[in-house]
């Protein structure tokens, strides 16, 4: 089982839709989570970090579920700018070392 | 607005050849990242280094050797490339280390 889960999609949605991904990740002791954003043949970038109340961004709201162990992230209003990859990130401990999900593609059309 | 800097951009190798690829940063980081990309696997990191001078391993560092003689350079050595090592690696830095890294934009490394 990969420590990091996450549906890899394509998830297909016209603009001005609402799409929600979830992440599932397997190691209790994970201590902070994020969300970040990779475009086609292009480096992943800082979307929004994940916190236990659950936060927002504009269009953007993530929650944390601790006690099922499983990350959201809700797009409100899809944009075609939008469309990517969306990567699950969780730290396993205090320490260094992220673990990667395999990433949930969106694809938002006209 | 440099950031993250990463050469060569792509690569074309023989199964038994060696290379270097440079990762450059000037945001001050302390903190540097090797990862690699494969489709559906998830970026997997290589090794790792929380200041100048130190190097640690990360997930799948078989292969790989890495050096941080420079706190803005990162260097990560293929000493005898192999068909499992194609894929598009990545270099990152961050700040305090944790989840808030800044990435390169990639190596696309093929090996025959």
């Amino acid at each position: 089982r990969k420590e990091v889960e996450q549906d890899p999609g394509p998830f297909n949605v016209p603009e001005g839709a609402t799409v929600a991904f979830n992440c599932t990740y397997s190691n209790s002791a994970s201590q902070s989570f994020f969300w970040y954003r990779q475009d086609c043949r292009k480096e992943p970038k800082l979307l929004m970090s994940v916190y236990s109340s659950g936060n927002e961004d504009g269009r953007f709201t993530a929650q944390l579920n601790r006690a099922s162990q499983y990350i959201s992230l809700l797009i409100r209003d899809s944009k075609l700018s939008d469309s990517a990859t969306y990567l699950c990130v969780v730290n396993r401990n205090a320490g260094n070392m992220l673990t990667f999900g395999g990433g949930t593609r969106l694809m938002v059309k006209p | 607005n440099a950031g993250v800097t990463q050469t060569p951009k792509f690569r074309v190798l023989k199964t038994g050849q060696s290379m270097t690829l440079l990762c450059a940063q000037d945001m001050n980081h302390e903190y540097m990242y090797w990862y690699r990309q494969d489709p559906g696997m998830g970026l997997r990191l290589i090794h790792y280094s929380v200041g100048e001078g130190t190097t640690a391993k990360g997930e799948v560092p078989d292969g790989y050797n890495v050096s941080r003689l420079k706190k803005q350079n990162f260097l990560l050595g293929l000493e005898s490339a192999a068909p499992s090592q194609t894929s598009v690696y990545f270099c990152a830095s961050s700040p305090t280390g944790g989840g808030i890294q800044y990435f390169g934009a990639g190596t696309r490394l093929s090996v025959l």
